[in-house]
């Protein structure tokens, strides 16, 4: 079946030094890439997505790339910054109903 | 601020009691659905809804039903809860008129059946 697999489970990092996560899908029609930020006691919330007709986009101090060929997508995080400091989800999405989650991400950034 | 709220935020109960978690949003999305989270597993899909009328079962429905009272609210229930049903479990909504479905998630509701 469709499954979103996402590497490493935990990240621990220094303060200021960059963050990256990597996910890798397996249905070649997912068309959608969100990622998602869910801080201590509260939802996920989405912080940057990207479509399949694009190779890469940035906000500030995140980026994401999409590899369509090798169906991975990445998320990097430049500058950590404790409140930085997160479980991460990066997800698939073909169309309809279903969004298909990685396993997340504990990202630690150390001050 | 438009927003999905859900109640409890946490839950201690016995095997074998019925449970139900509720789930209100502001957003006047149409779709909502019910996620559950175990550590390592990531966000696994219980059910959904397209509208009032409308009841999916998702990856891991069995031990859970929902109803959808109205668009605003999206109950989930747990008839006789079982110890491996402690988990978090979120709430969420989308709109779609929006693209790609994204995702709206309430603050969850940590539950712990003992």
């Amino acid at each position: 079946g469709e499954n979103v697999e996402q590497h490493p489970s935990t990240l621990s990092v220094q303060e200021g030094d960059s963050a990256v996560i990597k996910c890798t899908y397996s249905d070649s029609a997912s068309n959608y890439f969100p990622w998602y930020k869910q801080e201590l006691g509260k939802g996920p919330q989405l912080i940057i997505d990207i479509r399949s007709n694009v190779g890469e986009k940035k906000d500030q101090r995140i980026a994401v790339t999409l590899n369509k060929t090798a169906k991975h997508f990445s998320l990097h995080i430049t500058e950590t910054q404790p409140e930085d400091s997160a479980v991460y989800f990066c997800a698939a999405y073909t169309g309809g109903f279903k969004t298909i989650f990685g396993a997340g991400t504990r990202l630690f950034v150390k001050a | 601020d438009a927003d999905v709220t859900q109640t409890p935020r946490n839950r201690i109960t016995k095997t074998g009691k019925r449970i139900m978690l509720e789930c209100s949003q502001t957003k006047g999305h149409d779709r909502m659905y019910w996620y559950r989270q175990d550590p390592g597993l990531g966000l696994q899909l219980i059910y959904y809804s397209f509208d009032v009328k409308d009841i999916n079962k998702g990856e891991i429905s069995d031990g859970y039903s929902v109803s959808r009272q109205a668009q605003a609210k999206f109950s989930l229930s747990l008839e006789s809860a079982i110890p491996n049903q402690t988990a978090l479990y979120f709430c969420a909504t989308s709109d779609p008129r929006g693209s790609y479905n994204e995702q709206f998630f309430g603050p969850g509701t940590r539950l712990t059946v003992l």
